[in-house]
């Protein structure tokens, strides 16, 4: 059973069309949710941690929140360099060195 | 500061080959992690190391090494390469448990 599931797998936008990407987890006792953006090819790129219920961050045209059980990844009026694909991980008591990964979100904005 | 670097960038290898991935990273990161990431199967951790001469297995190590000899370089060894080894490694550091800092990855293809 995956501890970290991302919705959708795949998402496409047209340019200036706002949207949400979202990362449901169901480990105990989380120690810190991760957000990354991976373009072709590359390795991912940090963008956001989050800890605690309520907690939002922002930066540029994105926003993450987080409730108890899910993250999410909001993207508002989106511009074509935004495509890549977003990948959400989580850290928890049970194993608080590791990071376990969601498959991630592949997100492609229209012009 | 160059972050964090692997080489090669590219490599084909024969069934039964070995080779060794490099990474090293000049933050002064005292953790380092190896992920393997396969076509719609996310991350998935295959070693960590804490510090200087401790190193722990992740979620998936059969059929690999490691070894951490100093603060800077993180080997992962493949001793008998195997077509299941064919995917995408990257390496990655971090001060503590806070975010975690990739390299550009190591494409392997093993026939």
């Amino acid at each position: 059973e995956d501890q970290v599931t991302q919705s959708p797998e795949a998402l496409r936008l047209q340019e200036g069309e706002s949207s949400s990407l979202n990362c449901s987890y169901t480990v105990s006792g989380l120690r810190g949710l991760f957000w990354y953006r991976q373009d072709p090819g590359k390795g991912p790129e940090f963008l956001f941690t989050l800890y605690s219920a309520g907690e939002e961050k922002e930066k540029e045209r994105l926003k993450a929140t987080l409730t108890k059980k899910e993250s999410f990844l909001h993207i508002t009026a989106p511009k074509p360099e935004d495509s890549a694909t977003y990948l959400c991980a989580v850290r928890h008591q049970g194993g608080s060195e590791k990071l376990v990964f969601g498959k991630g979100t592949k997100l492609t904005v229209n012009p | 500061n160059a972050g964090v670097t692997q080489t090669p960038k590219f490599r084909i290898l024969k069934i039964g080959q070995s080779m060794t991935l490099q990474c090293a990273q000049d933050m002064n990161h005292n953790y380092m992690y190896w992920y393997r990431q396969d076509p719609g199967m996310g991350l998935k951790l295959i070693y960590y190391s804490v510090g200087a001469g401790i190193t722990d297995k992740g979620e998936v190590p059969n059929g690999y090494n490691v070894s951490r000899s100093t603060t800077e370089d993180f080997p992962l060894r493949l001793e008998l390469a195997a077509p299941s080894q064919t995917s995408v490694y990257f390496c990655a550091s971090s001060w503590g448990l806070g975010e975690q800092f990739f390299g550009p990855g190591t494409r392997l293809t093993v026939l």
